[in-house]
């Protein structure tokens, strides 16, 4: 079964501008839940999406944002970008039927914003 | 108080040692207890799972959690220098439809042929 992707893997943006992050995950999963990865704060939970709803977000500002398709896939938008957004970011997948799941991560899109 | 702490290291021990990594957190309704190994540049790779109290083993991998004093481990025997990495501590717990995993910041360790 392929793994979970993530495009693209590398983006340099600048203050203002605003980036996609796409991720497909493993066959068969319908739940995909991002975090974002920095070296201060270590892996933070952004949100979660099943059957194109969200159903659980943490504790980020409004400018960033996502959507999931019907097809499972998910894209997750960050506005008006800041330095301090400049991170890894990862999704995870996981069938998505019960809390406590094992979730597989992808291996995330590295955006620099200068 | 953060929910999950785990000591960033750097750990360096040399090759064939045993390896101990711990978490200790805050939030006692957790009940999902993983590590995650996450190499340079690459995503977190899940390495052990455990539900609840007790120890977990797997090859040369052993997790325990002790839930009375909220404290997690991870024993590495015979360490590789193919386990250099990061290894990450992550736990959640089931209440409603909750996906969210909590993170420690994750341990450096570097095995040395």
């Amino acid at each position: 079964k392929a793994g979970v992707t993530q495009t693209p893997r590398y983006l340099i943006k600048t203050r203002g501008q605003q980036v996609t992050l796409s991720c497909s995950p493993i066959s068969g999963h319908r739940s995909v839940s991002w975090y974002q990865q920095t070296p201060g704060q270590g892996l933070q939970f952004l949100f979660e999406y099943f059957s194109e709803t969200q159903r659980n977000k943490g504790n980020f500002p409004g400018r960033f944002s996502g959507r999931q398709f019907s097809n499972s896939r998910s894209e997750m938008n960050v506005s008006t970008l800041e330095l301090g957004d400049s991170a890894l970011y990862l999704c995870a997948s996981s069938p998505g039927l019960a809390g406590g799941e094992t979730q597989y991560f992808g291996p995330g899109t590295r955006l620099l914003v200068l | 108080q953060k929910e999950v702490e785990q000591d960033p290291g750097p750990l360096s021990v040399p090759e064939g040692a045993i390896v101990s990594l711990n978490c200790t957190y805050s939030n006692s309704a957790f009940q999902y207890f993983m590590w995650y190994r996450q190499y340079s540049r690459k995503g977190p790779e899940l390495l052990m799972y455990t539900y609840s109290s007790g120890n977990k083993e797997d090859g040369r991998f052993t997790a325990q959690v002790d839930k009375s004093s909220k404290y997690i481990s991870l024993f590495i025997r015979d360490s590789q220098p193919s386990d250099s990495a990061t290894y990450l501590c992550a736990m959640t717990h089931s209440g409603g439809s909750n996906y969210k995993l909590t993170f420690g910041k994750g341990t450096l360790l570097t095995v040395n042929p």
